[in-house]
């Protein structure tokens, strides 16, 4: 199974709202990440995680809250998000991340149309 | 400050001439460079990778250079046909992540 997974497909939401986007991998890949991609722009780094613990945190708003419950699942909570963080979410995983020698070729879902009214 | 460029935001093509894409990097020297293709509304997919210590990789009608003296690297596409257009990114690593490049939309044209 070479595939990652996202859900919802599409989320819409309010200023107000809590909700999840989730992700899911069986790669045996021991390195998740989130990112947020505006139009014509490139993917923009949020969250990784590396062996279910957070390695990085690129300043991103607490709004915004990740949770890795296993090393097959990722999670992005949202809360009180603002109409600019509409964007499509990408959620990825990579076999091995370069601290151990290996490359960090990652492998990308579908991602999730987010909108926020 | 550590930067990867695509030059061309746009490339246009007409159907069977090689398609050509350009990648610079500045301040730093990769050990890698990975290309991805991106379809509008989906995430990117990963093509190829090339280390610094290869000239060239190819997979079937794709071909990436490595030339670490100009610091660039070129990505072709021969053959082209409209089925791949799509928006392609070059990727540099940083600790323990990916930067993409801005990515350069290709459109071949029929």
């Amino acid at each position: 199974d070479t595939e990652v997974t996202q859900t919802p497909k599409h989320l819409v939401m309010g200023m107000t709202n809590k909700k999840s986007l989730k992700c899911e991998q069986h790669m045996g890949h021991r390195a998740m990440y989130w990112y947020k991609q505006k139009a014509k722009k490139p993917p923009e780094l949020m969250f990784v995680y590396s062996y279910e613990k957070l390695s990085i945190n690129e300043s991103v708003p607490s709004r915004f809250s990740p949770e890795c419950p296993n090393s097959s699942l990722l999670n992005l909570h949202l809360h009180a998000l603002q109409p600019e963080d509409s964007a499509l979410y990408l959620c990825a995983s990579s076999q091995d991340s370069i601290l151990l020698g290996g490359t960090d070729t990652q492998y990308f879902g579908p991602g999730t149309r987010l909108t926020v009214l | 400050s550590q930067k990867i460029e695509q030059n061309s935001e746009a490339l246009n093509i007409q159907e069977g001439k090689t398609a050509t894409l350009t990648c610079n990097y500045t301040n730093y020297s990769p050990a890698y460079l990975q290309w991805y293709r991106q379809d509008p509304g989906r995430g990117p997919v990963f093509l190829l990778l090339i280390r610094e210590n290869e000239k060239e990789k190819r997979k079937e009608r794709l071909k990436v250079t490595f030339d670490t003296t100009l610091k660039q690297s070129l990505f072709h596409i021969t053959a082209s046909q409209p089925a791949d257009s799509a928006t392609y990114l070059c990727a540099r690593s940083g600790a323990n992540n990916l930067f993409f490049g801005t990515g350069t939309r290709l459109t071949v044209i029929p």
